[in-house]
């Protein structure tokens, strides 16, 4: 079953640091996101991405942030300058063009650790 | 926004049928319903939808009804490995298509 992979599995970085977060969607899959659970507490969206651009992104998505599909089959999200309190793991999920928009797949997460 | 509700806990043992449910008192009439399931270090996993009455997979069934303002989440016979934490989600449109909104969902702990 073909399935979304993320790389690294777990990133430690330090405060003011760049991070980039690497993404395989499923191969024909449109639909991109980024979401993240600070250790302990809930998913959070953070964007969503269509057609080569930002579809919607949450207030935590600020300029700190930024995502790329640099190619084919690569999404990436890029933080620009580290804080703290961006450590946390980060899915990466992806959905097909024509299916039920709540049946996402999510990757296994990267571990973010800003020291 | 529709805002869910479910119990922050629950313990069960292997070999039992597991409810949760989930209130969702300001679903709209075009919200799905649907349930995820997260294992530690491990990004969700989408278990069943539904939009009113019954729904049945393999894994799980979901019962859901008239008035929707709730739903609940049945496991039948749960092992070890279904320890997890389940999130209830109600659709939210946007654009013509969602992003997903969790809330702290249902901590499983099945035992021996």
């Amino acid at each position: 079953e073909p399935e979304v992979t993320q790389t690294p599995s777990h990133q430690v970085t330090q405060m003011g640091q760049e991070v980039i977060l690497r993404c395989v969607p499923i191969s024909n899959h449109l639909y991109f996101y980024w979401y993240r659970q600070i250790l302990g507490q809930k998913v959070e969206f953070l964007v969503s991405f269509y057609n080569n651009e930002i579809s919607e992104k949450s207030e935590i998505f600020d300029d700190q942030f930024s995502v790329e599909r640099p190619d084919g089959s690569n999404f990436t999200l890029k933080i620009r300058s580290t804080k703290l309190e961006d450590s946390a793991m980060y899915f990466c999920a992806s959905l097909p063009a024509g299916a039920s928009t709540d049946t996402q797949y999510f990757g296994p997460g990267t571990r973010l650790t800003v020291l | 926004l529709a805002k869910t509700t479910q119990p922050i806990s629950m313990d069960s043992y292997e070999g039992q049928e597991v409810n949760i449910t989930c209130s969702h008192n300001n679903i709209a009439t075009n919200d799905y319903i649907t349930w995820y399931q997260q294992f530690p270090s491990q990004g969700p996993r989408f278990i069943i939808q539904g939009y009113k009455t019954k729904v049945t997979n393999e894994v799980a069934s979901l019962f859901i009804p008239a008035d929707r303002k709730s739903s609940t989440l049945s496991l039948p016979r749960v092992s070890l490995s279904d320890t997890a934490v389940y999130y209830c989600l109600v659709s939210i449109m946007n654009t013509g298509f969602q992003k997903l909104v969790f809330g702290t969902g249902t901590r499983l702990l099945v035992s021996p």
